[in-house]
């Protein structure tokens, strides 16, 4: 069965840095797109940044272009966020979730979200 | 401030049908396909509709989507208890070289 697994969230100071993991298993990882989407506490669902099945093409929100970068090892089936200069408003469940098979601009599989929390 | 606007709060009593707007523009739902999400207390979103009116595997045929132009909705029939939980559209905008965008959440409350 499809599992997205993220790892690598806790408590980090503003301006600092941090590195989030994506596990995926049950499915041909290299042949998917996959999303990072982060929910602050109480908020609403926000999308961060999408890479290509290939690393090829990179998209990013807005708020975290230049900061945040998103990458993939295949041969891993690994999913990455680096995320740098963080800010308190950057505090959020951050997930990753696997382009849909008929429908690429779905995200049809979620991990369960790691949370991030930047805080002096 | 989201891209996509829908109404903050919808509710219905059970067996009652309900419908959830989703508001955009020409950028997004008017030149690509819609999602729909649930998302349970403590959970992760599911997705719930995808290619704007098909439902995955799993998905009850109480829940259909439809579009017009640049709006779209949901519809909850038959609506049951367990349908209480936060609702998002989604869909991708061509804007600003591509971007994914979601609507702000809509909490629906089973009376």
């Amino acid at each position: 069965q499809v599992q997205l697994v993220e790892s690598g969230g806790g408590v980090v100071q503003p301006g600092r840095s941090l590195r989030l993991y994506c596990a995926a298993s049950g499915f041909t990882f290299s042949s998917y797109g996959i999303h990072w989407v982060r929910q602050a506490p109480g908020k609403g669902l926000e999308w961060v940044a999408l890479i290509s099945y290939d690393g090829s093409n990179k998209y990013y929100a807005d708020s975290v272009k230049g900061r945040f970068t998103i990458s993939r090892d295949n041969s891993k089936n690994t999913l990455y966020l680096q995320m740098n200069s963080l800010r308190a408003e950057d505090t959020a469940v951050y997930y990753c979730a696997k382009e849909g098979l008929y429908d690429s601009s779905a995200l049809d599989y979620w991990g369960q979200g790691t949370l991030v929390t930047v805080s002096s | 401030q989201s891209v996509l606007t829908q109404p903050p709060s919808a509710s219905g009593t059970p067996g009652q049908r309900v419908t959830i707007s989703c508001s955009g523009s020409t950028s997004n739902i008017g030149s690509n396909t819609v999602n729909w999400y649930q998302q349970l207390p403590g959970t992760a979103p599911k997705l719930l509709i995808y290619s704007t009116n098909q439902r995955p595997s799993g998905v009850p045929d109480r829940f259909s989507g439809s579009k017009s132009g640049t709006s779209a909705s949901l519809a909850i029939s038959g609506l049951q208890s367990e349908d209480e939980a936060d609702y998002y559209c989604a869909a991708w905008d061509d804007s600003l070289n591509g971007r994914k965008v979601f609507g702000g959440g809509t909490k629906l409350t089973v009376l």
